[in-house]
């Protein structure tokens, strides 16, 4: 079946430093492909999303581009603040089901130090 | 504020017990997905509600039970509880059934002693 494997955490970074956390995917057809971000004590946000391959999902600094040839949605920043300080997860969701519902990765902890 | 409302955001109880869960979606939106977030699990789909139809079952215990009522309002049942069951339950809505974006609420963390 489907499924989202991310990089396990934490990870953590110093102020300013470059992020990536790594997340690909296994799926049948064309998955959407998203990352959410939970913050402390808060539900899950979308952060960003991508459609269709080679599609750049972009949204506060962070960026994913659609991989389908390596199968990957690899989160980017090029400088992290103490506020990005949140858990990240990878998900898919592939549409023609009768429920489309959302697969996630078990989510990345980031925290980010002063 | 994503406009999913759950409630309660916090709830303490003892094994054998049986709790509810309350999810009050967007407004507008008919569609309302339970997923439990566990540490040792992860993110999991439990169920789907689409205009108070049930749409699909995802990896719901028997002891657990849901239902969408008229108004859209959705109430996530969990009886028998055991330790094991402790985690962060979490509500999500959207508009339409098959597309848009899902929309999550803040959780209700449930802990059984």
């Amino acid at each position: 079946g489907d499924s989202v494997t991310q990089m396990e955490g934490p990870v953590t970074l110093s102020e300013e430093a470059f992020l990536t956390i790594n997340c690909t995917y296994t799926a049948t057809g064309y998955p959407s492909l998203f990352w959410y971000v939970q913050y402390p004590g808060e539900g899950l946000q979308l952060l960003l999303k991508a459609t269709k391959a080679d599609d750049k999902g972009s949204n506060k600094g962070f960026e994913a581009t659609y991989r389908k040839e390596t199968t990957s949605f690899h989160l980017e920043k090029g400088s992290v603040q103490v506020s990005d300080s949140a858990v990240y997860f990878c998900a898919l969701l592939n549409y023609g089901g009768a429920t489309n519902k959302l697969i996630f990765g078990t989510g990345t902890l980031l925290a980010v130090q002063p | 504020d994503s406009g999913v409302t759950q409630t309660p955001k916090h709830l303490i109880t003892a094994t054998g017990q049986r709790v509810t869960l309350r999810c009050s979606p967007r407004s507008g939106d008919l569609s309302v997905y339970w997923y439990q977030q566990s540490l040792d699990q992860g993110l999991q789909f439990l169920i789907h509600y689409y205009n108070g139809e049930e749409r699909a079952k995802g990896n719901i215990l028997e002891r657990f039970s849901a239902q969408q009522f008229p108004d859209l309002h959705s109430e996530l049942n969990l009886s028998s509880l055991e330790l094991g069951d402790s985690a962060l339950y979490f509500c999500a809505s959207r508009l339409a059934q098959n597309t848009g974006e899902l929309f999550f609420g803040e959780g209700s963390r449930l802990t059984v002693l």
